[in-house]
């Protein structure tokens, strides 16, 4: 295991397509977390997962983005009608069950709406 | 709502010296976690170091260490004996203790390490 793994690692798409990023996390981790970075901002959170629960979505910018991970293992973030605003790099990070845990990120997604 | 500022967009160094970049954080809550992340060009973010609030002492990897001044709500990186591979983005981040892994970011420090 080599680490979060993301796919693909760039996106370019029209605006109003939909388009779905994958992450695969770190495999012993239960813990999974999605966030957004933007040109010259830090990661913003979004979603987080326990195993396949997701305990966490409110911070998901609109109705427009939606979060699964239905077995507790790899993740999906899907954005419906993409807007130019949605190009951003998309980062998935996991953890273990300790509570302290360290994050560990993947490369990222970077989406851009034309 | 925590709040991480990082008032130094961009800094340089010369290798082998000794560079401090700062953050301040702004919260209410007692128990959290501060963090330093480190994201150089093209690559993924990882972790420089952690530190608990509730302890005083301030915590140290290696070349990298912090000044955690807790009362400040300052959150110091110093990095000695700086490296050309130490050049990338660094972020400050804050986490509430219990929630879920939510990581308040800065907007990051652009390290430069000159030759």
């Amino acid at each position: 295991d080599t680490g979060v793994s993301q796919d693909p690692r760039h996106k370019i798409t029209k605006r109003g397509q939909n388009v779905t990023f994958r992450c695969d996390p770190i495999s012993e981790h239960n813990r999974l977390y999605w966030y957004r970075q933007t040109l010259g901002q830090g990661p913003e959170f979004l979603t987080y997962f326990q195993n396949e629960a997701q305990l966490e979505k409110s911070r998901l910018l609109s109705d427009r983005f939606s979060a699964e991970r239905p077995k507790g293992s790899f993740s999906t973030l899907e954005i419906q009608r993409t807007e130019q605003g949605d190009s951003a790099m998309y980062l998935c990070a996991s953890s273990s069950p300790l509570s302290n845990a360290e994050a560990f990120f993947g490369q990222g997604t970077r989406l851009t709406v034309v | 709502a925590q709040t991480v500022t990082q008032s130094q967009p961009e800094m340089s160094v010369q290798e082998a010296e000794t560079v401090t970049l700062s953050c301040t954080y702004d919260t209410s809550e007692s128990n959290y976690y501060l963090f330093w992340y480190k994201q150089p060009p093209s690559r993924q973010m990882i972790l420089v170091i952690r530190q608990e609030a509730y302890k005083q002492q301030n915590a140290t990897e290696n070349r990298f260490s912090v000044n955690f001044q807790k009362a400040a709500k300052s959150f110091s990186l110093k990095i000695s004996d700086s490296q050309l591979g130490d050049t990338a983005m660094y972020f400050c981040a804050f986490m509430k203790r219990g929630s879920q892994g939510n990581l308040i970011f800065g907007k990051g420090t652009k390290l430069s390490v000159k030759p």
